[in-house]
């Protein structure tokens, strides 16, 4: 099974900061990684699929790289609503495997 | 607008079966691989299930196999998640999901 090993498991930040959320797969997973936020009592939304690729309707401070096994989420200036936990989900491979999360907080 | 909305969570004992649905509107239900994933309470995600397009091909964790079956029926756009033998750490909210789009989830508990 691919594990998926997420950094910083707690994340405060200030509005304006630039923030990078890391995922590091236990073998190369071929870009195929995505980025979710969930905020309390809601489904999780998708940010970024395969690596680099901004899902519709999300904000462009939103973005995502890497490659092999080492991957980045990037928010390059930080919103009050951007709160929330924010998980990266590899499905390269069988089992699909989720990180254990990120919970960004903002100061 | 694409939908899925998940029913049938509810509270049940130990050893017993549960069938959860997932009525999906607003897209090419046959078209989509749909999955189940699941979230026990202040934990994180765990994918739980998927289901190819034509339903020929499903796939399970280890942690569910064998006691869980996905299933979807193209001509009703509805999937499901047949549980068998629940366990106390089957205890979650499980929400049906494509790629891009996630039910609203529903919750399973499974306590004595």
């Amino acid at each position: 099974d691919i594990q998926m090993t997420q950094s910083p498991s707690l994340l405060s930040a200030s509005v304006g900061d630039r923030v990078t959320i890391n995922c590091k797969a236990s073998q190369n997973i071929n870009k195929y990684l995505n980025w979710y936020q969930q905020k309390l009592g809601e489904a999780p939304k998708l940010l970024i699929y395969n690596t680099n690729n901004l899902q519709t309707g999300i904000p462009s401070r939103f973005s995502g790289s890497g490659s092999g096994t080492d991957y980045t989420l990037t928010i390059s200036s930080l919103q009050p609503e951007d709160f929330g936990t924010y998980f990266c989900f590899q499905h390269n491979s069988w089992p699909l495997t989720f990180g254990s999360g990120t919970k960004l907080e903002i100061k | 607008e694409v939908q899925l909305v998940e029913s049938g969570g509810g509270l049940v004992q130990p050893g017993s079966p549960l069938k959860l649905s997932c009525a999906a509107s607003g897209f090419t239900f046959s078209s989509n691989w749909l999955n189940w994933i699941r979230q026990a309470p202040g934990k994180g995600l765990e994918w739980v299930a998927s289901i190819n397009p034509d339903g020929s091909s499903t796939y399970y964790p280890d942690t569910v196999k064998g006691r869980f079956v996905v299933s979807k029926d193209n001509a009703k756009n509805t999937g499901y998640l047949q549980m068998n033998n629940l366990r106390s750490e089957d205890t979650a909210m499980y929400y049906c999901a494509l790629q891009d789009t996630w039910g609203q989830g529903v919750m399973v508990t499974v306590s004595s």
